[in-house]
């Protein structure tokens, strides 16, 4: 079954320090996302990705934050100068629109 | 946004129980999918089910779309069933899922 791979699965980075999390969505999808999930809490909607573009964004999402499809396969989410409160899991997840989203196993991102 | 709420929040069993957990959503939604994170916190995909019911071995799920409820039926209850089980839903044209808070299992030997 295809997968959405995650890299790297933990990292752990300085307070101020930016940081790319990536992934390799599943090669015939053409919508991406990333979601956050702090330690304890409920999964969280980041940024969907369609077409090259944005389509949506939350209210988390802020210029702190930017995402890339640099090449045909990578899909990147971009933290600028980390802060103790980004913390979390964060999921990559691909979606062809009609059955449903395939997650990886996320990054786990632990700013000291 | 939609509200999505689970229950029971935390469901302690002993092996080999069955379980009921229910997810609720306010509004109509064209994505349902049930997930299980496990405890290294990968998000395993169980089902996608937007409308009627599904099985796979012990565990099935139904979703009742026009009453806006789904349930996922575990059956001979395993400790790896261990762990936290999420709905998430997709509203028509809104492009991201929903996830609810979750229900914490915990199977005991």
């Amino acid at each position: 079954e295809p997968e959405v791979t995650q890299t790297p699965s933990h990292q752990v980075t300085q307070m101020g320090q930016e940081v790319i999390l990536r992934c390799v969505p599943i090669s015939n999808h053409l919508y991406f996302y990333w979601y956050r999930q702090i330690l304890g809490q409920k999964v969280e909607f980041l940024v969907s990705f369609y077409n090259n573009e944005i389509s949506e964004k939350s209210e988390i999402f802020d210029d702190q934050f930017s995402v890339e499809r640099p090449d045909g396969s990578n899909f990147t989410l971009k933290i600028r100068s980390t802060k103790l409160e980004d913390s979390a899991m964060y999921f990559c997840a691909s979606s062809e629109r009609l059955y449903g989203y395939t997650f990886g196993s996320g990054t786990r991102l632990t700013v000291v | 946004g939609i509200q999505v709420e689970q229950s029971p929040p935390d469901l302690i069993l002993q092996e080999g129980a069955n379980s009921t957990l229910r997810c609720n959503f306010s509004d109509s939604v064209n994505n349902l999918q049930w997930f299980h994170q496990n405890p290294w916190g990968q998000l395993i995909n169980l089902f996608y089910i937007p409308s009627g019911t599904k099985q796979n071995g012990r565990l099935s799920a139904t979703t009742v779309a026009t009453e806006r409820y789904s349930l996922l039926y575990i059956s001979s209850s395993q400790t790896t069933d261990s762990g936290v089980y999420f709905c998430a839903v997709e509203v028509w044209n809104f492009n991201k899922f929903y996830f609810g808070s979750g229900t914490k299992l915990n199977v005991k030997p």
